[in-house]
């Protein structure tokens, strides 16, 4: 089985800094990663997704992640976020890419001025 | 293009009541999966109709029913609410049809159970 864990629940971050956020997966069989965002009161949006190719993935808003297989981790950065960054991430694996999709506890994203 | 959308907004039921949330996909779609959100957690996923038919079902008891309709809108019907029930009910659509497959998620249904 699959499952997703993110290993802060908060990072508060000042406006301009750099920010990570970690995710691990654990699964059996190869696994497509999504990060998506979600903002107060809102669905979710994508960021970025890894389905195969180049381990460094570019999606919106000038977000990154990076997938490391030996690691099982798919960390998000972005080298500098802006206070309309803040909301909440939630890392995700599927087994295909319809599929259903298994989510991480997520983590609250806080930018301060 | 319309986007996903899901109603009603919010709801309050009392224990025990049966409740009904519905979803219209994005045009084209074929498919619509079912997330519950508790405050604070990622999305569970409950069940994801294709073409009418149930295509997947996580692991909810038998009181989370579902139905797609010809259109592939979908009805989410909870029977015998519990107090745990209470979370946020998100909808996604995609199309199995159309290669990469990305679900794309409705803003949600706040359900409270009293």
């Amino acid at each position: 089985a699959q499952s997703v864990t993110q290993l802060d629940s908060q990072v508060p971050v000042f406006e301009e800094a750099p920010v990570e956020l970690r995710c691990n997966y654990s699964s059996s069989v190869s696994v497509y990663l999504f990060w998506y965002v979600q903002y107060p009161n809102q669905g979710l949006q994508l960021l970025l997704k890894y389905l195969s190719g180049s381990t460094l993935v570019k999606g919106i808003n000038g977000f990154e992640a990076e997938f490391n297989k030996s690691q099982t981790s798919f960390h998000l950065r972005k080298p500098s976020v802006h206070i309309s960054d803040t909301a909440e991430y939630f890392c995700a694996v599927s087994m295909n890419q319809g599929g259903k999709l298994i989510f991480g506890q997520g983590t609250e994203l806080s930018v301060k001025p | 293009e319309t986007g996903v959308t899901q109603s009603p907004t919010h709801l309050i039921k009392t224990r025990g009541q049966q409740v009904t949330l519905r979803c219209s996909s994005q045009s084209g779609h074929n498919t619509v999966s079912w997330y519950q959100q508790a405050l604070g957690q990622g999305p569970q996923f409950i069940f994801q109709y294709y073409r009418e038919e149930e295509n997947g079902r996580g692991n909810f008891p038998p009181r989370f029913s579902g139905l797609q309709f010809p259109n592939y809108s979908s009805e989410l019907n909870v029977n015998a609410l519990e107090l745990d029930d209470s979370a946020l009910y998100l909808c996604a659509s995609s199309s199995w049809d159309r290669g990469y497959n990305e679900q794309f998620f409705g803003p949600g249904t706040r359900l409270t159970v009293l």
